[in-house]
């Protein structure tokens, strides 16, 4: 069973377009990492969510608890903004603190 | 910027032989993680660390694999005899501190090492 869900799993986006991504999950949850993995496989996290929205430059996050659901919106999409994006989650039970993972959603912005 | 390192980038190995991951967390970091991807997968949890000991493993984690910091600093996953199915990118992670599910802190990556195991 797959207890995050990420949605598309592939999109290709023109540049400067608004692009959406999303998460679903099925267990209670104490924090939501996004985290962009580039081409060379490295990982960087983008934000980590409890509640509500963030926002970092062109990137926005939100999280809907009670729909167990949450969106990353890039603004004015750039070739760079290609890679995988990742929705992890930590569970409200048990864990220290490891993560579950989605399987990706693949960016491709082209020029 | 402080960062995760994790030496080396690329390890290739021959099945059955010994493989040690090194791992300098960030340096004020209490929690310790390994995760590994294989080749079109999804990231899965290995093990946790905290206070010099295991705090929990996953499934994945059986007996070929150990993990210490041995000298304050580096944070290690050793594989005992690699097998073909162990080649994967591995990733450390680490975090500041975990009170309680309240007051979660964000974990860093570093930027992995892939293993080939032939």
């Amino acid at each position: 069973k797959n207890e995050v869900e990420q949605s598309p799993q592939n999109l290709t986006a023109q540049e400067g377009e608004f692009i959406t991504i999303n998460c679903s999950y099925s267990v209670g949850i104490s924090a939501l990492h996004w985290l962009q993995q580039h081409p060379g496989g490295g990982i960087v996290s983008l934000f980590m969510l409890s509640s509500g929205k963030k926002k970092h430059g062109r990137l926005i996050a939100t999280i809907n608890i009670q729909e167990k659901h949450s969106s990353l919106h890039i603004t004015a999409s750039h070739p760079r903004d290609s890679a995988v994006y990742i929705c992890a989650v930590r569970i409200l039970a048990g864990s220290q603190g490891n993560l579950i993972f989605g399987k990706g959603t693949k960016l491709s912005v082209k020029p | 910027e402080p960062e995760v390192t994790q030496t080396p980038s690329h390890q290739v190995t021959q099945m059955g032989q010994e493989v040690i991951l090194r791992c300098v967390p960030i340096s004020n970091h209490l929690y310790f993680y390994w995760y590994r991807q294989i080749l079109g997968q999804k990231v899965e949890f290995l093990v946790s660390f905290y206070n010099n000991e295991i705090s929990e493993k996953s499934e994945i984690f059986d007996d070929q694999f150990s993990v210490e910091r041995p000298d304050g600093s580096n944070f290690t996953l050793k594989i005992r005899s690699t097998k073909l199915e162990d080649s994967a990118m591995y990733f450390c992670a680490s975090k500041m501190y975990f009170l309680t599910s309240a007051m979660n802190t964000e974990a860093f990556f570093g930027q992995g090492t892939r293993l080939t195991v032939v």
